[in-house]
């Protein structure tokens, strides 16, 4: 069964500092994944896919089939970084469903 | 545009009790989703919508129902909540189209079960 792991339910690192939040995946075929993110008080939003191999708000994520890992990666965290972060692997049923990890917190402190 | 609007924002139940959560969209999407959110558990699915008049469980379907009479709303029920029911409830909604997983969720629902 496909499954996404988040193995970091905390990160804390200081503004500026390099910060790399870990997605794990098992899944059999080629995955689509990608990256949500919930700041205080906002509502889940899309943050970035890996197919579309963009950078949002200064954020990468590159798809490494071999490890299967998504990991999420900024080489200088700002403040407005912290929120909660899921990553998230589609099904392969009709219904275009979604299944999340466990999620990140992600404290950015000053 | 409200996008997709979640009610009631806030509930606490009384073991035992019911209720129904209402999804409202009006971004004309024909899939629409309810999910739990649990700390370390991350978002669980309950049940889905793929279009008007259908439905279908998710990962953790028992103990909710769920209706989609009209393609705009989608609602949850609880019949007899319970403690382990606890949680916030998050709506969502995607387009048909194949492969676009850009997901637009409402705001949530806190639900507590004493």
């Amino acid at each position: 069964a496909q499954r996404v792991t988040q193995p970091e339910k905390l990160l804390s690192v200081f503004k500026g500092a390099p910060v790399e939040l870990k997605c794990n995946y098992s899944y059999s075929g080629s995955p689509e994944l990608f990256w949500y993110v919930q700041y205080s008080r906002q509502r889940l939003q899309l943050l970035l896919r890996h197919i579309s191999r963009e950078s949002i708000k200064g954020f990468t994520a590159d798809l490494n089939k071999g490890e299967t890992s998504f990991h999420l990666k900024k080489p200088f965290a700002q403040e407005e970084d912290s929120a909660m972060y899921y990553c998230a692997l589609p099904g392969k049923a009709a219904g275009n469903k979604l299944t999340f990890g466990g999620g990140t917190r992600v404290l950015v402190k000053p | 545009n409200a996008g997709v609007t979640q009610t009631p924002k806030f509930r606490v139940l009384k073991t035992g009790q019911s209720m129904t959560l209402l999804c409202a969209q009006d971004m004309n999407h024909e899939y629409m989703y309810w999910y739990r959110q649990d700390p370390g558990m991350g978002l669980r699915l309950i049940h889905y919508s793929v279009g008007e008049g259908t439905t279908a469980k998710g990962e953790v379907p028992d103990g909710y129902n769920v209706s989609r009479l009209k393609k705009q709303n989608f609602l949850l029920g609880l019949e007899s909540a319970a403690p382990s029911q606890t949680s916030v409830y998050f709506c969502a909604t995607a387009p048909r189209a194949r492969g676009d997983y850009g997901y637009t969720f409402g705001s949530g629902t806190r639900l507590t079960v004493v």
